[in-house]
């Protein structure tokens, strides 16, 4: 059973460029969340959606960014017009549908974002 | 709001010594704590957790924390670490509940010195 994969591993953009991230859940999840990882920082929560929904977006930032999470095919984070300082580590996590009170998040490698 | 704090940002140790990582946090209500440890570029990975019971809990490489609710701590110790130790250690909270919004500290470089 594979585990959480992301791609690309490492991406480059310019400024001004759109940056996307993809995101494939493990085998059987159909919840998905997203974290960032600015230097020298720990994770911030950024993004919850399960299958074609977005559940909670609290921690995106209001403008250039998106997500989604359709019925087929990844998950994927968007950022548009990127800036400098959007270059960061981008972790997906996935989990099972709720059962009960835990769900454990399962995470993928990230994607070290970079931009010029 | 949930928070954490770890206030070591690094903490370097020699080979086969003990080690502390320090970690509070902060709710107004019920909690799961987490400690989560990191490789270089790598993902996270889940290293222990405390859900209920036992306020002690171990993992299968030797760590152990301990859960304080008087203290609001989630300390992770290890009575001798090992150079493979070398890594990046998060501290992390939720609360119960099926979607689990997971609050992270800012992380604890550790570095084993042989």
């Amino acid at each position: 059973n594979a585990g959480v994969m992301q791609n690309p591993r490492h991406l480059v953009r310019r400024r001004g460029q759109e940056a996307r991230l993809r995101c494939s859940p493990m085998k059987g999840h159909s919840h998905v969340y997203w974290y960032r990882q600015l230097p020298e920082e720990g994770l911030k929560f950024m993004v919850y959606l399960q299958k074609e929904n977005i559940i909670d977006e609290s921690g995106m930032p209001k403008e250039r960014f998106s997500a989604e999470f359709p019925k087929e095919g990844p998950s994927i984070l968007r950022i548009q017009q990127v800036v400098r300082g959007d270059s960061a580590a981008y972790f997906c996590a996935s989990s099972r549908a709720d059962r009960g009170d835990y769900n454990e998040q399962f995470f993928g490698p990230g994607t070290r974002l970079t931009v010029l | 709001a949930q928070s954490v704090t770890q206030l070591d940002s690094q903490v370097p140790v020699f080979e086969e010594a003990p080690v502390e990582l320090r970690c509070n946090y902060s709710s107004s209500v019920s909690v799961y704590l987490f400690w989560y440890v990191q490789y270089p570029n790598q993902g996270l990975q889940l290293l222990l957790k405390y859900l209920s019971g036992s306020t002690l809990v171990e993992s299968i490489n030797g760590f152990e924390a301990e859960f304080n609710k008087s203290q609001t701590s989630f300390h992770l110790r290890k009575p001798s670490v090992h150079i493979s130790d070398t890594a990046e250690y998060f501290c992390a909270v939720s609360s119960p509940g099926g979607y689990q919004k997971v609050t992270f500290g800012t992380g604890t470089k550790l570095q084993v010195i042989p």
